[in-house]
């Protein structure tokens, strides 16, 4: 398996200000994802990260919101704007296509508290 | 787009008892069918996964079974331990050369008590 490493691990932000979380790859990989855990909640699938091109959202999430960023294979940003308290949740990256397989793994995640 | 029902949202069971947790899907295509366990705090971690070409898998304590006809697929847990306390997700995805996203059932939170 790779290593999956996010920054920051958590944080705590005013309302009205935007947070960038880092997602970095120690492998080439073909698709990451970006997923939103609410407390006690499930996995919620943000967007998918397309290399050198604009992110694919999922419904009810939009680039005003979530940017994303992935310049090459192996990072990948996820910025949370102009934040309330209702984007108070955990935010996972996550990968497939490592060495050619499809088992999807997950970052270790970025707990965000928006007070 | 898929949906995955999943049941039971809590189990608590005796230590050395069987677990078994039970997802329905709704997109007949979906060909993937992966199970994550997550500690608390922790990041989700695969244990098992099925393709729709079998109907069981087994990993020593674990196995999962698949019945396409009747899109549910299941979770079995033997001899539990303390240690297999945790939220199991299941989850179902259309695998292809494109890839594809998985759409994640809402959890089951397991207790095994000693």
């Amino acid at each position: 398996s790779a290593v999956i490493s996010q920054k920051p691990s958590r944080d705590i932000c005013q309302r009205g200000t935007s947070l960038t979380i880092q997602c970095q790859v120690d492998s080439q990989v073909t698709m990451m994802f970006w997923y939103r855990q609410q407390p006690g909640q499930s996995l919620t699938l943000i967007a998918t990260a397309n290399q050198g091109s604009e992110a694919t959202y999922e419904s009810g999430f939009v680039i005003d919101k979530f940017p994303i960023s992935r310049p090459n294979l192996t990072f990948s940003t996820l910025t949370v704007s102009n934040m309330s308290p209702e984007d108070s949740s955990i935010y996972l990256c996550s990968l497939r296509g490592l060495a050619g397989g499809d088992t999807q793994y997950f970052g270790p995640g970025t707990r965000l508290t928006v007070l | 787009g898929e949906n995955v029902e999943q049941h039971p949202s809590t189990l608590s069971v005796q230590e050395g008892d069987s677990a078994v947790i039970k997802c329905t899907y709704s997109d007949s295509a979906s060909n993937y069918f992966p199970w994550y366990k997550q500690e608390l705090g922790k990041r989700p971690q695969l244990i098992i996964d099925i393709r729709s070409n079998v109907g069981e898998k087994k990993d020593q304590r674990i196995a999962v079974t698949l019945n396409k006809t009747a899109k549910h697929f299941s979770l079995h847990i033997t001899e539990t331990q303390p240690e297999d306390s945790a939220v199991y997700f299941c989850a179902a995805s259309i695998d292809n050369n494109a890839g594809n996203m998985l759409t994640f059932g809402g959890g089951t939170r397991l207790m095994v008590k000693p």
